[in-house]
């Protein structure tokens, strides 16, 4: 496979569970919001987003949730199922128009 | 991979050879993006065009070149001036509404 994300950190949870990947942001003016699923030798692929005015907004089997106070965001996944494991990352646009900016990603690692 | 097709899916580089990688779109955006992908790191900006015929320089674009003549093609040139070329190469393009959307990548190797 790809050495995309070879130090990235790991998040082991069991098929059924609910999984919680977490993201800090820098910019405190950032106004959108993405999250990205990245399988090992494929380009990411969105999953979900919201903007700075939201503080959760609900897909299938995803949830985000954004805290302008600390600067945080949160991607939960609801009943991890084994084609969950992939790497994780965030986005975030500082100001309409400007280029988004990328966390580095966390890699979910799904467990029998 | 929502509509964006790169090409070749993986590529080898001698030395002193410059190297092209195709990236082509079909879902009429204006904006396209060259992102450049190590182990352990976040995504960083090449090159963006937000136009046809014209292109600006992003975080890492020393060694690359691009080039825009059309709305739907921006090709990336990976010059002998890299010193580091091997990475996972992704191309992007977003309309109207922002969200980002990515190509499958190219993975540049080195001879």
């Amino acid at each position: 496979g790809e050495s995309v994300g070879l130090h990235l950190p790991t998040l082991s949870v069991q098929e059924g569970d609910n999984s919680i990947i977490n993201c800090a942001y820098s910019n405190s003016a950032s106004d959108y919001f993405i999250w990205y699923k990245q399988e090992s030798g494929k380009g990411p692929q969105f999953i979900i987003d919201i903007r700075s005015n939201m503080d959760k907004r609900q897909g299938q089997r995803v949830t985000v949730l954004l805290n302008k106070t600390v600067k945080h965001l949160s991607l939960q996944i609801a009943a991890t199922q084994p084609g969950d494991s992939a790497v994780y990352f965030c986005a975030e646009n500082p100001i309409y128009g400007q280029n988004f900016v990328f966390g580095p990603g966390t890699r979910l690692s799904v467990l029998p | 991979d929502g509509g964006i097709t790169q090409s070749p899916k993986y590529l080898f580089r001698k030395e002193g050879q410059n190297v092209t990688l195709s990236c082509e779109q079909n879902l009429n955006h204006d904006a396209m993006y060259w992102y450049r992908q190590d182990p352990g790191q976040g995504l960083r900006l090449i090159y963006y065009s937000q136009i046809v015929n014209d292109f600006q320089k992003g975080d890492i674009a020393e060694g690359y070149s691009v080039s825009r003549e059309k709305k739907e093609s921006f090709p990336l040139t990976v010059t002998s001036a890299q010193k580091n070329p091997t990475a996972f190469y992704l191309c992007a393009s977003n309309g109207a509404k922002e969200t980002q959307y990515f190509g499958p990548g190219t993975r540049l190797l080195v001879l």
